[in-house]
């Protein structure tokens, strides 16, 4: 199995700020990887996917970037809908992972 | 505006089989991948099982020998189930459809169901 590794687990930042996660796979996975934004109580959705496509939809303010095995999500200018757990998950090979998720809260 | 119900029981026994079904609303099969995720009480969303249009199929190895994944195209319904439950798969259990043009990346979710596993 492809192991994903998210750093950091949380984060907390002021509204207007730059945030940036970062997920590493333990194997090169090209462009396969995609990141969802989780609410509490409410099920994840889907922000990028190919690493840096955007989902329709989602604001302008995210973004992704990466291949091989390092990939960044940024989210630049922090707003507080924002707040969430952010997941990457590898779409290269089955079984389909997902990293350990990084919370994301405003200070 | 596709839209995933998903309905099943909440409660188990231990030994007991998991059932759980997603009615579709709002959108076709054809071209589609099917997804099964679960997610432990504070922790992360494990994949557990995948069925496309075809009716191909791709089972996480961990759970593969109590899962089984299908899809009832007639009543735009896909099911799972899971036998010999224990408490370690109490779980909000999601369905999830992906592609054609976003194979393996989740667009549409349901909205959830409680499973927990108690004597």
């Amino acid at each position: 199995d492809i192991q994903m590794t998210q750093s950091p687990s949380s984060v907390s930042a002021y509204v207007g700020d730059r945030v940036t996660i970062s997920c590493r796979a333990s194997q090169g996975i090209s462009s396969w990887l995609a990141w969802y934004q989780q609410k509490p109580g409410e099920a994840p959705k889907l922000l990028i996917y190919t690493a840096s496509s955007l989902q329709s939809g989602v604001p302008s303010r995210f973004s992704g970037s990466g291949s091989g095995t390092d990939f960044i999500l940024t989210i630049s200018g922090l707003q507080p809908e924002d707040v969430a757990t952010y997941y990457c998950q590898q779409a290269k090979s089955f079984p389909l992972t997902f990293g350990g998720g990084t919370k994301v809260e405003i200070k | 505006q596709v839209q995933l119900q998903q309905w099943g029981a909440g409660l188990l026994k231990p030994s007991e089989t998991l059932s759980l079904t997603c009615d579709v609303h709002g959108g076709s099969f054809s071209g589609y991948y099917w997804n099964w995720i679960r997610q432990a009480p504070g922790k992360g969303l494990e994949w557990l099982a995948e069925i496309d249009y075809s009716g191909a199929i791709n089972y996480n190895p961990s759970l593969k020998s109590r899962l089984a994944i299908s899809l009832d195209t007639s009543r735009s319904q896909i099911s799972l189930k899971l036998s010999s439950v224990t408490a370690a798969d109490t779980a909000v259990y999601y369905c999830s459809r992906a592609g054609p043009a976003t194979p393996y990346y989740m667009e549409v979710w349901g909205g959830g169901t409680t499973v927990a596993v108690s004597s």
